[in-house]
């Protein structure tokens, strides 16, 4: 199975700071279709999960250009260049080369 | 409006079994394939299984295989989770997640739709 490890797994940010989050897997997520099926997703408080980034680095639908996904086989990263107070909640990442894994997730809170 | 709404948690005793339903509305569901994901209490999330558009294509996670079975009705945009042998650490909400994202001409395989939940508790 393919284990997805998240760090840090708590942060606390200043408006206007940036903020990135690491993830990386127990294997390559790189499929022989030559694409990465790394995901991003942000659970804010008392909601349903919604999707942020899909294949390592391209924003879904109406998802702030501040946020930003990148990396490649094994080391992923999502980065938040300014965070603001809606951006509170729990991030994850997620596999979907082999079944499906999420990351511990990362919580994120503003200071 | 695109949409996804669970039902059919409840408290159930350990051993026990119960049925989830997922309502698809606002969109072609015969031809999205569908995941179930859940999440206990104060915990992360936990992928459950996928099942593809016609519903012969099903994979399960290893903590469910061989108690739950995913299914789908094309005809009533539903989806389904049969869990049987329910324990405790299947106690969570279960999420139906939506799994293709078409933007511009081409779709990606991707969780973009969640419904809101169903609560499960096995509790004696």
């Amino acid at each position: 199975d393919i284990v997805m490890t998240q760090t840090p797994l708590s942060l606390s940010v200043t408006p206007g700071q940036p903020a990135s989050i690491s993830c990386k897997s127990s294997q390559s997520l790189l499929h022989s279709d030559g694409k990465t099926y790394l995901y991003w997703y942000l659970q804010k408080p008392g909601q349903s999960p919604q999707l942020l980034i899909y294949e390592v680095s391209s924003r879904f639908s109406g998802v702030p250009d501040r946020f930003s996904g990148s990396g490649s086989g094994t080391d992923f990263t999502l980065k938040i260049s300014r965070v603001e107070a809606e951006d509170v909640g729990v991030y994850y990442c997620m596999q979907r080369i082999h079944l499906r894994t999420f990351g511990q997730g990362t919580k994120v809170e503003i200071k | 409006e695109v949409q996804l709404v669970e039902s059919g948690g409840g408290l159930v005793q350990p051993g026990g079994s119960l049925r989830l339903s997922c309502a698809a509305s606002g969109f072609t569901f015969s031809s999205y394939e569908m995941n179930w994901v859940r999440q206990a209490p104060g915990k992360g999330l936990e992928w459950v299984s996928y099942i593809g558009t016609s519903g012969t294509t099903i994979y399960y996670a290893d903590s469910v295989r061989g108690r739950f079975t995913i299914s789908r009705d094309n005809a009533k945009n539903s989806l389904y989770l049969q869990m049987n042998s329910l324990r405790a650490e299947d106690t969570a909400v279960y999420y139906c997640a939506r799994d293709l994202y078409c933007s511009g001409g081409s779709c990606y395989l991707a969780f973009d739709i969640w419904g809101q939940g169903t609560m499960v508790t096995v509790s004696s």
